[in-house]
């Protein structure tokens, strides 16, 4: 039930973009992305809902393919401040949120 | 607006007693708060759903009896860590959401260390 993130980590230098992908094999409701600091509570990014959708603000965008279980989360222009781990929760009719086991993001200067 | 409060942040206490995490939405109600565990360098993993008013619900693998949750009013949730052992130590964050915006705030976070 634990959805699959890929990669598993990322080394970017600054201005580069990045693709992280999460996939389920169970129906989803919506798909929410987070970014942890480390020692730090994960920050909510975006949620994407059920009906496929794409959202974004900044530089940081998403992607939710509701029939193939998907959603891509898309860094451009990487920042320093995008470093850190970068986690997919998925939620289904129960409302529970299940989270992937994480993308390391590290940006280089 | 959507924050949530938790605390302690770091706690240390002796193998055998008891802790208890608080959960507070502070500017909206949450009839529904999450608590989940994270160990170093690992994801979160949900433990239990705290539902107000009603009893949790715990994933399997979860001992309920040893992790107390009681949501008592719409804006309170707490874990109780009962005859807390060494491997209990983590990182325990709560989370909770509203309607009117789908995502989830997370508390920052209680640092557990049991010695």
């Amino acid at each position: 039930q634990q959805p699959v993130q890929s990669p598993q980590a990322v080394i970017l230098r600054e201005g580069e973009d990045a693709v992280i992908n999460c996939s389920s094999s169970k129906a989803l409701y919506s798909v929410h992305w987070y970014r942890q600091k480390h020692g730090e509570a994960p920050v909510f990014l975006m949620i994407l809902l059920k009906g496929g959708e794409q959202k974004g603000h900044d530089k940081i965008s998403a992607s939710f393919n509701e029939k193939k279980q998907q959603s891509s989360l898309y860094l451009t222009a990487s920042q320093l401040s995008y470093s850190g781990t970068y986690f997919c929760g998925t939620e289904y009719r129960d409302d529970k949120i299940i989270f992937g086991k994480g993308t390391r993001l590290h940006i280089l200067p | 607006g959507a924050v949530v409060s938790q605390h302690p942040s770091r706690v240390i206490c002796k193998s055998g007693t008891s802790v208890k995490i608080e959960c507070r939405s502070l500017d909206f109600q949450a009839t529904t708060m999450f608590w989940y565990r994270q160990f170093p360098k690992q994801s979160l993993m949900l433990m239990a759903t705290s539902n107000e008013g009603s009893k949790a619900t715990y994933e399997q693998g979860v001992e309920k009896d040893k992790f107390l949750i009681n949501h008592a009013s719409l804006t309170l949730s707490t874990l109780t860590v009962t005859s807390a052992h060494p491997e209990d130590s983590s990182f325990y964050i709560c989370s909770a959401g509203q309607q009117t915006w789908g995502g989830y705030t997370f508390g920052s976070g209680t640092r557990l260390t049991v010695v």
